[in-house]
């Protein structure tokens, strides 16, 4: 079965600082790995996408994302963080495996980013 | 192109009754899957469809069911509400493959009083 663990709830840095949000996997077949970003009352944004044709992926809004197989990680990451970033973030896995992998993405709980001024 | 559109955008239902929502994929995506979100459980799969066809199904009681038509607008409802039932319930389309990135719409928030 498929699993997204994203460590810390909640993280909190300040404008210009580094952002860095966690997320590891589990799966047993080649994962496709995402990022959403969810704003109050809204739906999820993609925010990028691994579809193993690069280990780094780059995404909207100055967001990067880095996959690394031995540690089963696909970690978030912003140079500077901006106050527009403040929202929820979720990292997802899908797999192509048919049968109950059809449509599917399993989530982490998701990363509520708090950038103070 | 014209994103993922879903009705109504809220909804305040009583326990015992039943509810529609509908969701307008993306022009071109013919499939379309179905979360539910709620602060205790996070974002959980219901279902997804594909041609008219439910592909596959979440962990959720029969109470939850949708449909697809032809033109790819998809459906769900849940009878008998229960508090519980109570959350935003997302619809995504993607284009074909399961593993094609998913759109979501803005979501129908439900509330059962």
């Amino acid at each position: 079965a498929q699993s997204v663990t994203q460590l810390g709830s909640h993280v909190s840095v300040s404008e210009g600082a580094l952002v860095l949000l966690r997320c590891n996997y589990s799966s047993s077949v080649p994962p496709y790995l995402f990022w959403y970003v969810q704003y109050p009352n809204q739906g999820l944004q993609l925010l990028l996408k691994y579809t193993s044709a690069a280990t780094l992926v780059k995404g909207i809004n100055g967001f990067e994302a880095e996959f690394k197989k031995s540690e089963t990680s696909f970690h978030l990451t912003k140079p500077s963080a901006h106050m527009s970033d403040a929202a929820e973030y979720f990292c997802a896995v899908s797999y192509n495996a048919g049968g109950t992998s059809y449509g599917k993405l399993t989530f982490g709980q998701g990363t509520i980013l708090t950038v103070h001024p | 192109k014209a994103g993922v559109t879903q009705t109504p955008r809220y909804l305040i239902k009583t326990r015992g009754q039943q509810v529609t929502l509908s969701c307008s994929p993306i022009s071109g995506h013919r499939s379309v899957s179905w979360y539910q979100q709620t602060p205790g459980q996070g974002l959980q799969f219901l279902f997804e469809y594909f041609s008219e066809t439910q592909r596959n199904k979440g962990n959720f009681p029969g109470r939850f069911s949708g449909r697809q038509f032809s033109n790819s607008r998809s459906e769900m409802n849940v009878s008998t509400l229960e508090l519980g039932d109570s959350a935003l319930y997302l619809c995504a389309s993607s284009l074909e493959q399961n593993t094609d990135t998913q759109y979501f719409g803005p979501g129908t928030r439900l509330t059962v009083l």
